[in-house]
């Protein structure tokens, strides 16, 4: 079946760059999002990615899709207080809803 | 849009009693979903809707759990007897699977603590 992998916690330093990893196995994935989720709130739509793109940049996000090795990450440019929260990798089969999402990567800031 | 309503939204309750979660759906999505979260066991599907018929109920932990959708602006999930492990977060989430990439939209969520 469908997995989806990250790594669990992620520290950085504020005004860095943060990088979130996520490995899936499913090769017909057709669409691959990020979610983030701030403490005590649900899960927000950060941005998606078509799986015949490999990259898509908005803002201080930049997504990059590697379909060869089934790796998605996100970048954030210049990492804020505001950024730490966990982090969902997700992906869909076109017509096998529903999304299957990674058990989420914690990002701490650290000021 | 007022985007996905969830009630309530926090739930304190002792264990053997009935506890029932409300969701109401985005406008116009056709498609609802019940997650559960937990530290331990992170972000699981319970079950899921397309247009008010229960489609995959796989993740349902067991029968005392329920979810209903008697129409296409309301469901419920229901857990009779409650005990004290049912104690996490319960996510509704809705999506219209005919719009390209048929993004999920969470609710707020509802924090149960069963005593």
């Amino acid at each position: 079946g469908e997995d989806v992998e990250q790594s669990l916690f992620l520290s950085v330093r504020e005004g860095d760059s943060s990088v979130i990893n996520c490995t899936y196995t499913d090769s017909s994935s057709t669409y691959l999002y990020w979610y983030k989720q701030e403490p005590g709130a649900g899960l927000q739509l950060l941005t998606y990615i078509f799986s015949n793109m490999d990259m898509k940049q908005d803002q201080r996000l930049t997504v990059l899709l590697n379909k060869k090795d089934k790796h998605l990450s996100l970048r954030i440019a210049d990492t804020q207080t505001g950024d730490s929260a966990i982090y969902f990798c997700a992906e869909l089969t076109w017509g096998n809803t529903p999304l299957v999402f990674g058990k989420g990567t914690r990002l701490s800031v650290i000021a | 849009d007022a985007g996905v309503i969830q009630s309530p939204r926090h739930e304190v309750t002792e264990m053997g009693q009935e506890v029932t979660l409300r969701c109401k759906p985005i406008s116009g999505h056709n498609s609802l979903f019940w997650y559960r979260q937990t530290m331990m066991r992170g972000l699981e599907l319970l079950i899921y809707f397309n247009n008010n018929v229960p489609i995959d109920d796989s993740g349902m932990p067991e029968d005392r759990f329920s979810a209903k959708m008697p129409n296409a602006s309301f469901s419920t999930l229901k857990i009779q007897p409650s005990e004290p492990r049912d104690s996490a977060v319960y996510f509704c989430a809705s999506s219209d699977p005919t719009r390209l990439g048929e993004t999920q939209y969470f609710g707020p969520g509802t924090r149960l603590l069963v005593l």
